[in-house]
């Protein structure tokens, strides 16, 4: 298993540019979230899905959008980057409501010019 | 806001030593996991305890949670220098995803 994946590694953007942040696993986990993390902040959650075609907002959901079409994939799109989006995005996903581990991705470390 | 807060921010020990860490958090929860983070790296699950147990071991990790105090503490007997890491804790509420506190930074000297 290659668990939880993301690409790209690393990303810069100029301000009002587009991207998506891949993440996907192959677990057959229900569970998937988005974190970003910034110095001194630890880890702040963004978006999270329950399911295929299920997410919600997290603490910090504005600038950021998500949709789970697959049980594998949880892409986060930012539609028009700001320099405050400027940081580490983990991708993590779990198996199912309670009691279990979430697995992380390596992050990618993004920077908005 | 975030549920849980670690502390201390930053622990220095030497090797052998003992680190205890601590977390406190805000609402009721269902369990409460401890996580390590080396620099650069994401985040790796080192310990869960279910909101009905008191104290849980895994080799040199030891985890109190007293729920009445919404409190825990991880305690890392005999640290080495391969502890050296960030540490968090994560709890969930209704919605059962983690959510994190801002972690506490450990070195351990050899």
């Amino acid at each position: 298993n290659a668990g939880v994946t993301q690409t790209p590694k690393f990303q810069v953007l100029k301000t009002g540019q587009s991207m998506t942040l891949q993440c996907a696993q192959d677990m057959n986990h229900e569970y998937m979230s988005w974190y970003r993390q910034d110095p001194g902040m630890g880890l702040r959650l963004i978006h999270y899905s329950v399911g295929a075609g299920i997410t919600d907002q997290g603490e910090v959901p504005n600038g950021y959008n998500v949709s789970r079409s697959t049980t594998e994939d949880f892409p986060l799109r930012l539609l028009s980057a700001a320099p405050s989006q400027t940081s580490v995005y983990f991708c993590a996903s779990k198996q199912g409501r309670s009691y279990n581990e979430q697995f992380f991705g390596p992050g990618t470390r993004l920077t908005v010019l | 806001s975030q549920q849980g807060e670690e502390d201390p921010q930053a622990l220095s020990i030497q090797e052998g030593e003992n680190a205890t860490m601590n977390c406190s958090y805000k609402t009721s929860i269902n369990n409460l996991q401890w996580y390590r983070q080396n620099s650069g790296r994401g985040l790796v699950h080192l310990i869960l305890i279910r909101s009905n147990e008191r104290e849980k071991h895994s080799g040199r990790l030891r985890v109190t949670l007293d729920t009445s105090k919404k409190s825990s503490s991880l305690l890392i007997t005999a640290s080495r220098a391969a502890d050296t890491a960030s540490y968090f804790c994560a709890t969930d509420g209704g919605s059962y995803i983690p959510t994190f506190g801002r972690g506490t930074s450990l070195i351990v000297h050899p």
